[in-house]
């Protein structure tokens, strides 16, 4: 399989339910990242990880907690969630400073959540 | 912080050029990137401008003008699968990309 695979593409939780997103490339990338898409709204940067080490995390409620265990994986764990926070959740890869495709984002066809 | 200015809707026939607008209030980024992302897909990346003037990539282009603070996407030749929503972005350093709200591209025929 090639290219950034995500699971599950869709997820529906109460606001007391723990739950995962998973995201995985198969590029050979060394740079992930978590997005959140809502409408009529920018894509919002939430986490970035270089080389496995999180260097952003863009003023993120603590409800969200990313995991980024090797290059190739990357999870968003999930508790107690607001309804505001449904969105498409897309995660991304890219390769890091100084690749030649360092400026090239690869995305995810995302999760679309829904909090209840 | 970044702030990236789209027009939210643009629509054109078939054929016809249309040219999508990013004005943006911020500096200090690397790079001005365009993608577009299909209803219900994930975004795909369609053009990347480190430096000023114009990226000719097939029937797509895109310019950047930092004096302007002003980029912009030119689809020449519209087809109908060109109907999608069009992102600019930018890019800092360690690897931080900050986008625009989109531009829904309709294409008639």
């Amino acid at each position: 399989e090639t290219g950034v695979t995500q699971t599950p593409r869709h997820l529906v939780m109460g606001m007391t339910n723990k739950k995962s997103l998973k995201c995985e490339q198969h590029l050979g990338h060394n740079a992930m990242y978590w997005y959140k898409q809502s409408a009529k709204k920018p894509l919002e940067l939430m986490f970035v990880y270089s080389l496995e080490e999180r260097v952003e995390n863009n003023s993120v409620p603590s409800r969200f907690s990313p995991e980024c265990p090797n290059s190739s994986h990357l999870f968003l764990h999930l508790h107690t969630l607001q309804p505001e926070d449904s969105a498409l959740y897309l995660c991304a890869s890219s390769q890091g400073p100084g690749g030649a495709g360092a400026n090239v984002l690869t995305f995810g066809a995302g999760s679309r959540l829904t909090v209840l | 912080g970044q702030s990236l200015e789209q027009p939210s809707e643009v629509t054109a026939v078939e054929g016809a050029i249309v040219q999508i607008n990013c004005t943006y209030q911020t500096s200090g980024f690397y790079g001005l990137s365009w993608y577009q992302q299909h209803d219900g897909g994930a975004p795909t990346f369609l053009s990347y401008n480190a430096l000023d003037g114009l990226e000719e990539t097939g029937r797509f282009s895109s310019f950047l003008s930092r004096s302007d603070s002003y980029g912009y996407l030119l689809l020449q030749e519209l087809q109908m699968k060109d109907s999608a929503s069009y992102f600019c972005a930018v890019g800092y350093n360690f690897n931080k990309f900050y986008f625009g709200s989109g531009t829904k591209l309709n294409v008639k025929p």
